[in-house]
C-alpha cells in the first residue's frame, strides 16, 4: 500500500471517445506526475503537475492533458482516443524512502486503459 | 539525451540460483541519479534503490546487491538465491540533476521468472 490511490482500476474505451483518469495521494503532495505503460514497454512521462499548473511534459500530443487540484489530486485526460492508446496510466508522488530517506517517487497501482 | 537499456527482456532461474539484472545509461548531466523499481503483477512499481551519481558505493540489502561502475555507466543488480517472490518486472530508470524531479526515464523492463 503506497499511498497513491487511481480510479478506476480498468476501463474499456472506443475509438474516438474521451476518458478521465484519477488519482489521490494519501500525503497530499503538492507535485504528481503520470506515466503510460504500454505492454511490455517501461513507463513513459505523459507530464507533470506542480501546484495546480504543469510542469515538464513528455512527447506526448495536446489530446494528453492534466488538472491538478487544490487538495493535490489529479486527472488525466485523454481526448481522441486512438488504439495506441490502449496502456497501463501510472500517477506518481513524491515519497520518501524508508532505508535511506531519499525523495523517491511513490506509484499508484495504475488505470488499465483499453481502447477498442 | 537521456537513455536507459536494459538488454535481457526475460530471464528464468530455478529457486536459489543468483541472478544479475544488467542496466546501462546515457546522460549528458554530471549530475543524475539512478533507480531501480519492481513491478509485481498487481502493477504497483515498488522503489527498490536510489543512488547519485557521485557515490559509486555498491549497496547490499539483504539479498539485494548493486553495483555502480560510472565508467562503464551500468547499474546492475543482482538477487543472492533467488526466491519465487522476486519473479516480477524489474525496471532501471535515471533522472536529471533536480533530486525532486517527478520525470524519470524508465529502461524496457527485465522480467524476471524464478521457477520452484
Amino acid at each position: 500500500e503506497t499511498g497513491v490511490t487511481q480510479s478506476p482500476t480498468h476501463l474499456i474505451k472506443t475509438r474516438g471517445q474521451q476518458v478521465t483518469l484519477r488519482c489521490s495521494s494519501q500525503s497530499g503532495h503538492n507535485t504528481v506526475s503520470w506515466y503510460q505503460q504500454a505492454l511490455g514497454q517501461g513507463p513513459q512521462f505523459i507530464f507533470q503537475y506542480y501546484r495546480e499548473e504543469e510542469n515538464g511534459r513528455g512527447n506526448f500530443p495536446p489530446r494528453f492533458s492534466g488538472l491538478q487540484f487544490p487538495n493535490y489530486s489529479s486527472e488525466l485526460n485523454v481526448n481522441a482516443l486512438e488504439l495506441d492508446d490502449s496502456a497501463l496510466y501510472l500517477c506518481a508522488t513524491p515519497g520518501t524512502s524508508g532505508k535511506s530517506g531519499a525523495n523517491v517517487l511513490t506509484f499508484g497501482a495504475g488505470s488499465r486503459l483499453t481502447v477498442l | 539525451a537521456q537513455k536507459v537499456t536494459q538488454a535481457q527482456t526475460e530471464i528464468s532461474v530455478v529457486e536459489k540460483e543468483d541472478v544479475t539484472l544488467d542496466c546501462v545509461y546515457e546522460t549528458r548531466d554530471t549530475t543524475y541519479y539512478l533507480f531501480w523499481y519492481k513491478q509485481p503483477p498487481s502493477g504497483e512499481l515498488v522503489f527498490l534503490i536510489r543512488r547519485n551519481s557521485f557515490d559509486e558505493q555498491n549497496e547490499i540489502s539483504g539479498r539485494y546487491s548493486w553495483n555502480f561502475q560510472k565508467s562503464t555507466s551500468s547499474f546492475n543488480f543482482t538477487i543472492t538465491a533467488s526466491q519465487v517472490v522476486d519473479s516480477a518486472v524489474y525496471f532501471c530508470a535515471l533522472s536529471g540533476p533536480s533530486s525532486n524531479t517527478g520525470k524519470l526515464i524508465f529502461g524496457q523492463g527485465t522480467t524476471l521468472q524464478v521457477k520452484p
